[in-house]
């Protein structure tokens, strides 16, 4: 069984590009969460998607934007990039979505994003 | 809405010694608790969970949290620590209503085992 993965491992981006962070969730799970973890600090929910809609959002502005794939990859673009936006992203899967239950999300390794 | 606080943001501890990491959390509706580890340079692992039931949980490699819920407390302990056992640990919590599991997590702790 494949865990999750996660590309690129590192990124180094200047102010005002555009950027594509890519997921491979873990074989069998459907649903694909994304976080934000900046230097000393716990992750924060950006986003999740579940069966390729968007299925909940986190305080984040609308240049994050994401895309679930038919085989439940998914991918995280960041618009307009700004120097706060450096930080580990990571990538959880579960395999369920939906209120009223709890499934463990898996997480990957992350993507190192630096903004110069 | 939910938040979480981990009191110590290190914790710095001999080889053998008892540990415990604090964790309180502030939640308008009932939770799930948890309890994360992430080593240099790596993704999230779980440690232990509590969903319902005993309020004492534990993990294989010797850890343990007890939920309060009168003192919305989920602190980590272990009896004897190794020096492998250092790591960035965070606290996490999830309304049992929410969207999916969406997870808050705290700012986390660094533990430091010592020789």
């Amino acid at each position: 069984e494949t865990g999750v993965t996660q590309s690129p491992t590192h990124l180094i981006k200047t102010r005002g590009q555009q950027v594509t962070l890519r997921c491979s969730s873990q074989s069998g799970h459907n649903t694909v969460s994304w976080y934000q973890q900046a230097l000393g600090q716990g992750p924060q929910f950006i986003f999740q998607y579940y069966r390729e809609e968007e299925n909940g959002r986190g305080n984040f502005p609308p240049r994050f934007s994401g895309l679930q794939f038919p085989n439940y990859s998914s991918e995280l673009n960041v618009n307009a990039l700004e120097l706060d936006d450096s930080a580990l992203y990571l990538c959880a899967s579960s395999s369920e979505g939906g209120a009223h239950s709890y499934n463990e999300q898996f997480f990957g390794p992350g993507t190192r994003l630096t903004v110069l | 809405a939910q938040s979480v606080t981990q009191l110590d943001s290190q914790v710095p501890v001999f080889e053998e010694a008892p540990v415990e990491l604090r964790c309180n959390y502030s939640s308008s509706v009932s939770v799930y608790l948890f309890w994360y580890v992430q080593y240099p340079n790596q993704g999230l692992q779980l440690l232990l969970k509590y969903l319902s039931g005993s309020t004492l949980v534990e993990s294989i490699n010797g850890f343990e949290a007890e939920f309060n819920k009168s003192q919305t407390s989920f602190h980590l302990r272990k009896p004897s620590v190794h020096i492998s056992d250092t790591a960035e640990y965070f606290c996490a919590v999830s309304g049992i209503y929410n969207q999916g599991g969406k997870l808050i997590f705290g700012q986390g702790t660094e533990l430091s085992v010592k020789p």
